[in-house]
C-alpha cells in the first residue's frame, strides 16, 4: 500500500519568509508526527496528533512553528518569518494508533532558508 | 526524562563480518518500546524492530538480531555476515507514557560496510 508521502521534497526560501509543508499519513494511521532532522540536533520530535485530540506541541522550538491536521488526514506545517536555522529536513510519520506502535516514516522535506 | 545513546558514531567493516551497535537507554517508566530504524543514503527512515518493555526475549530475523537486556538497559543490534547494502545510519529510539508518545533517538551510528 501507499506509504507516507511529503511535499514538497525540496524547498529553498529566503530569510524572513513563511513556508508551508505538508504530509499525507498512511491510509487508517489514526497518530501522525513531525520530526526535524539537522546536523548539529539530529531527530527532534516536534508535534504529534493523536485522532481528534489536541495536539502535543511540545516539541515546537518557538511560536513560528505551528501544525494542523484536516480531517484526521493530511496535515501542514507552517514555520512563519523562516530563519536560519531552521534549515533542516522535516519528517512526518504516522502510526496505527499511538507510540506503541511502530511509527512510519515518509521521505522528508529538505528546507534550505537563505 | 528519557534518553537514548549510541555510542558508536562511526563504524567501518568489511563485508562478511559481523557487526553489533550499541544502544543504552533512561526512562523512569515501567512500560516502554524501543525500536531501531535504518536511515539509508536515501534519506527514508526504514522501521526494523519495535520491543516492548515486558518482553525480554532476543529476536532474530534473517542476518539481523537484537539483544535486549533490562538489567543494563540496552537494546543492542548485530548484523551477521555483513553486506554493502548495510551500509546506512542506524538509530535507536524509545517511546514511554511520560514521553507523550513521541520517539526520542539517538545519535546514530553510521556504519559503513566495505566490499
Amino acid at each position: 500500500g501507499a506509504g507516507v508521502s511529503q511535499s514538497p521534497s525540496n524547498k529553498v526560501t529566503e530569510k524572513g519568509k513563511d513556508v508551508e509543508l505538508r504530509c499525507d499519513p498512511i491510509s487508517g494511521h489514526t497518530a501522525l508526527y513531525w520530526y526535524r532532522q539537522s546536523l548539529g540536533q539530529g531527530l527532534e520530535f516536534l508535534i504529534y496528533f493523536q485522532g481528534n485530540s489536541a495536539p502535543d506541541k511540545s516539541g515546537l522550538p518557538s511560536d513560528r512553528f505551528s501544525a494542523e491536521r484536516t480531517g484526521g488526514s493530511v496535515s501542514t506545517l507552517t514555520i512563519q518569518r523562516t530563519q536560519q536555522e531552521d534549515s533542516a529536513v522535516y519528517l512526518c510519520a504516522s502510526s496505527l494508533w499511538a507510540a506503541s506502535y511502530e511509527q512510519y516514516f515518509g521521505p522528508g522535506t529538505r528546507l534550505t532558508v537563505t | 526524562a528519557q534518553k537514548v545513546t549510541q555510542a558508536q558514531t562511526e563504524i567501518s567493516v568489511v563485508e562478511k563480518e559481523d557487526v553489533t551497535l550499541d544502544c543504552v537507554y533512561e526512562t523512569r517508566d515501567t512500560t516502554y518500546y524501543l525500536f531501531w530504524y535504518k536511515q539509508p543514503p536515501s534519506g527514508e527512515l526504514v522501521f526494523l524492530i519495535r520491543r516492548n518493555s515486558f518482553d525480554e526475549q532476543n529476536e532474530i530475523s534473517g542476518r539481523y538480531s537484537w539483544n535486549f537486556q533490562k538489567s543494563t538497559s540496552s537494546f543492542n543490534f548485530t548484523i551477521t555476515a555483513s553486506q554493502v547494502v548495510d551500509s546506512a545510519v542506524y538509530f535507536c529510539a524509545l517511546s514511554d507514557s511520560n514521553a507523550g508518545n513521541m520517539l526520542t533517538f539517538g545519535g546514530g551510528t553510521r556504519l559503513m560496510v566495505k566490499p
